[in-house]
């Protein structure tokens, strides 16, 4: 089975702290994503990396970083938080084509 | 913008029903079609991919595509109380710029009535 982990379940923050939210896998995936779960938004893609060192933006990349400095390690780094970067936080590796993504657990980020 | 659309219900269905969950896309040119079952508080687990014209059926569930109508369903028959969930249609879209990206539905949620 995929096994994607992120590093907490739950974090709270204060606005204009650096965030750092972390993802493994285990499964020799190329591609990972980051995406935040907003309630009657959906799912929105952050950042994605097709290999180590790369990265590519996604729909909503403004205020967030990231970093993937090996295969299995996708970090995803808010570095002034603000208040309305509250959200759930999911990582999701995959094999590409046909781009089947599997998701970690998520991490609900409070930004007091 | 590409677009991925389901009706966000809720769908109630009595145990035992069949439950039926639609999903309009816009990106005439989608080859890979995902749906992911969501119970709250839990992050989306794949359930169903389809890549062809017509149905795929695994056990209780069955996916069905048309590309020429940009539609694809999920099928749950026997439904479950345990079936209730939000439901997340994807669609793979293929940019030029960044390549193949995920475009999800904001979910249908589904309530299966003991």
């Amino acid at each position: 089975d995929v096994k994607v982990t992120q590093s907490s379940r739950y974090l709270v923050k204060r606005t204009g702290e650096k965030v750092f939210l972390e993802c493994v896998q285990d499964m020799d995936h190329e591609n990972m994503f980051w995406y935040r779960q907003d309630p009657g938004l959906g799912l929105r893609l952050i950042y994605f990396s097709y290999d180590v060192k790369m990265k590519e933006k996604g729909d909503i990349p403004e205020g967030y970083s990231v970093s993937r400095e090996k295969k299995e390690r996708f970090s995803l780094i808010l570095e002034s938080a603000s208040t309305n970067q509250t959200s759930m936080y999911l990582c999701a590796s995959g094999t590409g084509v046909p781009n089947e993504q599997f998701f970690g657990p998520g991490t609900r980020l409070t930004v007091l | 913008q590409k677009e991925v659309e389901q009706n966000s219900g809720p769908l109630s269905v009595p145990e035992g029903a069949i439950a039926s969950l639609n999903c309009t896309y816009s990106d005439r040119v989608s080859q890979s079609f995902f749906w992911y079952r969501q119970y709250s508080g839990k992050s989306p687990e794949l359930i169903m991919s389809i890549y062809s014209n017509g149905d795929k059926e695994d056990g209780r569930f069955t996916a069905q595509l048309n590309k020429a109508s940009q539609y694809v369903s999920l099928l749950i028959r026997d439904s479950q109380p345990s079936d209730s969930a939000t439901y997340l249609c994807a669609v793979n879209i293929n940019e030029k710029s960044s390549g193949d990206k995920l475009t999800f539905g904001t979910g249908t949620r589904l309530a299966v009535r003991p």
